[in-house]
């Protein structure tokens, strides 16, 4: 079974601190993703890696950064976290495939105070 | 660009009764795949289905049928006779064959409740 793990189901941050989300997957996938869920709005693409080092902005870039040193790995920075920043973060990764089934992790609930 | 509608913010329905969810989308590309994805209490999204494009055959699994109408451009989910453990909330997601890692857009979700 592919099995995707997040560092944390949950954390809680002061503004201003810089806060790390890893992510770790075990099946060799070559695409790597964040996205954050927030109610109404479904989920939202915040960066995504299609190989190690590589990396490119989805549709909510602004006040995150990503780091992919090792093809299993993909953390999501958060430089200098706001409490707009508070959510539901969930990592995925799939194959580079016509059919792009992605497989999730469990979610990290961040809460910044 | 692509989109993806579920006008169905909440559902809820008792035990045992039928369920449809609607997923309407928009996209330019005549390839593309649709999805179904569960997230139930516990966080982590569960696959449930994928079709492509050129296959509009419906698709029963159990519990769960899919009917896919390129005419509308819809992609609806029904669950016959309802369990307490469907309850979930259910995502709808489009992607285009083009483009590097084929990105999904997802809908905004529908929260499923089955009152027992």
């Amino acid at each position: 079974d592919v099995k995707v793990t997040q560092s944390s189901r949950y954390l809680v941050k002061r503004t201003g601190e810089k806060v790390f989300l890893e992510c770790v997957q075990d099946m060799d996938h070559e695409n790597m993703f964040w996205y954050r869920q927030d109610p109404g709005l479904g989920l939202r693409l915040i960066y995504f890696s299609y190989d190690v080092k590589m990396k490119e902005k989805g549709d909510i870039p602004e006040g995150y950064s990503v780091s992919r040193e090792k093809k299993e790995r993909f953390s999501l920075i958060l430089e200098s976290a706001s409490t707009n920043q508070t959510s539901m973060y969930l990592c995925a990764s799939s194959f580079t495939s016509r059919y792009n089934e992605q497989f999730f992790g469990p979610g990290t609930r961040l809460t910044v105070l | 660009a692509q989109k993806v509608t579920q006008a169905q913010t909440e559902i809820s329905v008792v035990e045992k009764e039928d369920v449809t969810l609607d997923c309407v989308y928009e996209t330019r590309d005549t390839t593309y795949y649709l999805f179904w994805y569960k997230q139930p209490p516990s966080g982590e999204l569960v696959f449930l289905i994928r079709r492509n494009s050129f296959d509009e055959q419906n698709e029963i699994s159990g519990r769960y049928s899919w009917n896919f109408q390129k005419s509308t451009s819809s992609f609806n989910f029904t669950i016959t006779a309802s369990q307490v453990v469907d309850s979930a909330v259910y995502f709808c997601a489009l992607s285009e064959a083009a483009g590097s890692a084929r990105q999904l857009t997802f809908g905004s979700g529908t929260q499923l409740t089955v009152l027992p």
